[in-house]
Parts: structure tokens; sequence; C-alpha cells
């Protein structure tokens, strides 16, 4: 079956710094991978998403490329803020014909920015 | 805000007992999802509704059930409630009527905190 797996958690860095948060699937289809974020709190969010090979997903900063050759979704930002910090879950959609399919989720990631 | 409304936002109950959750989707869009948060299991996927019909099943426990109502808001009912039940539950929507390029995308409500004493 379809599955998603995210690096292991949590990812404490200092404002500004660099960020990769790994992502890679199992799917039998076709997929689209999203990114949803939740704060603290809060429900989900979809930070982007991505619906075909090589697609990139962009959003405040944060950016997914979808690469079906080594089936990943990896999410990055440049530049990192305290308001940043949230749990981020890494999904995918294995559409069927004329309706969505589940989301299968990954375990997610807790992310802490320092000042 | 995501325009999926969720009540209550808080449940706390005894063993045994039923409780019913309630979800209204997005204007307009015809399919409901509903999802567990536990600290043990994640996010995983339920049940699916679409205009009313049941479209997909998951990891839903015989003693919880769903519907859709011709208004599109859904139900999620619970029942012979025990500790581990104790989850967060969310409810997303999609499909909005006469498609569109992110009919693909689940959008998610606040969730519902049940605490099972």
């Amino acid at each position: 079956g379809d599955s998603v797996t995210q690096m292991e958690g949590p990812v404490t860095l200092s404002e500004e710094a660099f960020l990769t948060i790994n992502c890679t699937y199992t799917a039998t289809g076709y997929p689209s991978l999203f990114w949803y974020v939740q704060y603290p709190g809060e429900g989900l969010q979809l930070l982007l998403k991505a619906t075909k090979a090589d697609d990139k997903g962009s959003n405040k900063g944060f950016e997914a490329t979808y690469r079906k050759e080594t089936t990943s979704f990896h999410l990055e930002k440049g530049s990192v803020q305290v308001s940043d910090s949230a749990v981020y879950f890494c999904a995918l959609s294995d559409l069927m014909t004329g309706a969505n399919s589940k989301l299968t989720f990954g375990k997610g990631i807790t992310l802490s920015v320092r000042p | 805000d995501s325009g999926v409304t969720q009540t209550p936002k808080h449940l706390i109950t005894a063993t045994g007992q039923r409780v019913t959750l309630r979800c209204s989707p997005r204007s307009g869009d015809l399919s409901v999802y509903w999802y567990q948060q536990s600290l043990d299991q994640g996010l995983q996927f339920l049940i699916q509704y679409y205009n009313g019909e049941e479209r997909a099943k998951g990891n839903i426990l015989e003693r919880f059930s769903a519907q859709q109502f011709p208004d599109l808001h859904s139900e999620l009912n619970l029942s012979s409630l025990e500790l581990g039940d104790s989850a967060l539950y969310f409810c997303a929507s999609s499909l909005r009527r006469g498609g569109g390029p992110s009919t693909d995308t689940q959008y998610f409500g606040p969730g519902t905190r049940l605490t099972v004493l």
C-alpha cells in the first residue's frame, strides 16, 4: 500500500538557518504530494503541493519538488523564522477517477526555531 | 480559516459512552473525510463520503460509524468508547461543485479533541 516516510525529529534551528525536511514515498499509482503544517493548538493547513513529476510547489518561502526518480518530496526553506515553529506533515493522495482519494501521512516532524 | 467547521471543539466522556462529532464542509465541497490523530498512530484516515455515499474506508473500527446528510454535513459516531479512542479527530473536505484546478486538495477543520476517562 501507499506510505510516506519522513525524517526523524524533532528539529531545532536558529532563526535565518536553512531548513530541509526529508520525505520519501511509496505509491502504486501517480500520486499528488502535499506538505501540511500544524501550528500549536490548531488544525492542519495546506502549505504546498505538487501534482506531477518535476512540479515544484511553493508557498511562504517554502519549496518542494516532486522527484519521481527518487520518490521524494523534500521541504526546504532558505531562512526560517520563529513563526515557522510547527509540526510538518508530508502526505500523498493517490487519486482515483471521479473523486478524491484519502491522504496518507508521514509521522510528522516538529520544527522549533529559536531567536 | 479553511471554511471547514467542526463541533464540538472538546469532548470529555467516560468509557462505554457514545459521542457524535459534527463536521460542516466548505461551501460546495462534496467530499468529506474523517481522520484520527493520536500520539501512537499518527494521522490515520478513517472514512470518506462523497455526495452522501460512502466512498472509501480506512482504519475505522466497527464501533465507529459515519454518515453524510443531504446538506453535505457529516457526523462521526463513536460508541462503546475506550481509553484508546482519546485522540484529535479531524474532518476535511474537497471537490467543489464544477471542479477546478485544486479539486484534489483537502481542507481541514480545526478538529475535535476527544478525551475518554
